[in-house]
């Protein structure tokens, strides 16, 4: 069976930076992309970032692109997404998902329970 | 960069059927595959239909996707409404643009 755990959320303030997490197991990690996908409690779903299955390909959304990096380690079937120069308006509930392919973004067929990422001073 | 835009709500009586729409924007709809998700309220979102209109494992019959490029838009259609479908549901696709993932604004179903 399929397990994401988002682990690293909580608060911080305008400027600062968070890591957050995202241990996957029940499926072979290194062969498929993964993404962030957050969600302003209450209002919609917002992809924030991919990473194909080897690293070669990433991809932002341009509300994060040059403040989140994500990267993953294939060794330890974890998912990563630092987090800087954070802003009010990233505060929300943080999905890890899976993808149904190995890269170009395709269906998540898979979601964490989130890691709520909160942003005030 | 495109938009999908779907209603912000829909109602429908129990046994009947209710049908979503997610129109693009710009470019063709068949450019990329529409995913859709099912959120119910507190639980992490689900896929109920993937690559247009394949129905994952699991998912009951009822739930059915199309395209239609006439109109540029896919379309949800569940039929043989339940309390249970009661829940908002998103339609996603792929932006080969700026290699980026879009999501609809959302659309809650109400099933009274």
């Amino acid at each position: 069976e399929v397990h994401l755990v988002e682990s690293g959320g909580g608060l911080a303030q305008p400027g600062r930076s968070l890591r957050l997490s995202c241990a996957a197991s029940g499926f072979t990690f290194n062969t498929y992309a993964m993404h962030w996908v957050r969600q302003i409690p209450g209002k919609g779903l917002e992809w924030v970032s991919g990473i194909s299955w080897n690293s070669g390909s990433v991809a932002y959304a341009d509300s994060v692109k040059g403040r989140f990096t994500i990267s993953r380690d294939n060794a330890k079937n974890s998912l990563y997404l630092q987090m800087d120069i954070l802003r009010p308006e990233d505060t929300a509930l943080y999905y890890c998902a899976k993808d149904k392919d190995a890269s170009g973004w395709n269906n998540f067929d898979y979601w964490g329970q989130g890691t709520l990422v909160t942003v005030s001073s | 960069n495109f938009l999908l835009t779907q209603p912000h709500s829909v109602s429908e009586s129990p046994g009947k059927t209710v049908t979503i729409s997610c129109t693009r924007n710009s470019g063709s709809i068949v450019s990329n595959f529409v995913q859709w998700y099912q959120q119910r309220p507190g639980s992490s979102p689900t896929t109920v239909i993937y690559e247009d209109k394949q129905r994952p494992s699991g998912v009951p019959d009822r739930f059915s996707g199309s395209i239609d490029s006439s109109s540029n838009s896919a379309s949800l259609t569940i039929s043989g409404l339940k309390t249970e479908d009661e829940a908002d549901y998103y339609c996603q696709s792929y932006d080969s643009g700026n290699n980026g993932v879009v999501f609809g604004g959302g659309t809650k179903l109400t099933v009274l």
